[in-house]
């Protein structure tokens, strides 16, 4: 059960595009298709962006998307916003009716 | 309004017990998995534990496995996570997260924090 890599922190300006990278093995990320995204403002409940690798809930932008290849599974946000500035986690089932997430990236808006 | 909430949390001596609440209410408790998350301070979240929908099916992270014990009430629309043999190691913040069979949480309460100290 070792944490999934994200990187510890990514930036950009405003209208800019980021890409947060969460890489884990053929045990979990790369095994299936249950990898999911969360937002995590200061002092806040996570909140679902992405799951099932590429979907989006119901009111969630359309800035935000999700994709994997192999190991590595990748959230983007489009057209940056300063609301987007929060902690990122991905997330995935690791097999064995267990979950493991990702040690968090946190997103600076310039 | 669809929320889950928790409950329980507080200071713990090393070796002590606690039992965490989440009560859920404005939708069907039943028809979800559910899961513990805790997240230390200033640190990421980690998946504790989790529950299938009719209670019968448990599975625990390593770091707490044989310590802590997950369950819910149906009845109750309560889940409860019983947490003994308590370290320093377990202080975090206790989220619950709502999962519909599909290995993501959909819905997510406020946390519970607890603190292991002496």
């Amino acid at each position: 059960q070792s944490a999934l890599t994200q990187p510890r922190s990514v930036s950009g300006s405003p209208g800019q595009s980021v890409t947060i990278s969460c890489t884990g093995t053929s045990s979990d990320v790369g095994g299936y298709n249950y990898v999911s995204w969360y937002q995590q403002h200061p002092n806040k409940a996570p909140k679902l962006m992405i799951y099932d690798v590429s979907k989006r809930p119901s009111g969630v932008p359309d800035r935000f998307s999700g994709s994997k290849s192999g190991n590595t599974a990748s959230l983007t946000i489009s057209g940056l916003q300063a609301e987007d500035e929060a902690d990122y986690y991905c997330c995935s089932y690791a097999g064995s009716y267990t979950l493991v997430f990702g040690g968090g990236t946190k997103l600076t808006v310039l | 309004e669809v929320q889950v909430v928790e409950s329980g949390g507080g200071l713990v001596q090393p070796g002590g017990s606690l039992r965490l609440s989440c009560a859920a209410s404005g939708f069907t408790f039943s028809n979800y998995w559910m899961h513990w998350v805790r997240q230390a301070p200033g640190k990421g979240l980690v998946w504790v534990s989790r529950i299938n929908d009719g209670g019968s099916s448990t599975t625990y992270a390593d770091s707490v496995k044989g310590r802590f014990t997950i369950s819910r009430d149906n009845a109750k629309n309560t889940l409860y996570l019983q947490m003994d043999s308590l370290r320093a190691e377990d202080t975090a913040v206790y989220y619950c997260g709502r999962d519909p069979v599909a290995w993501y949480f959909d819905l997510w309460g406020r946390g519970t924090l607890v603190t292991v100290s002496s």
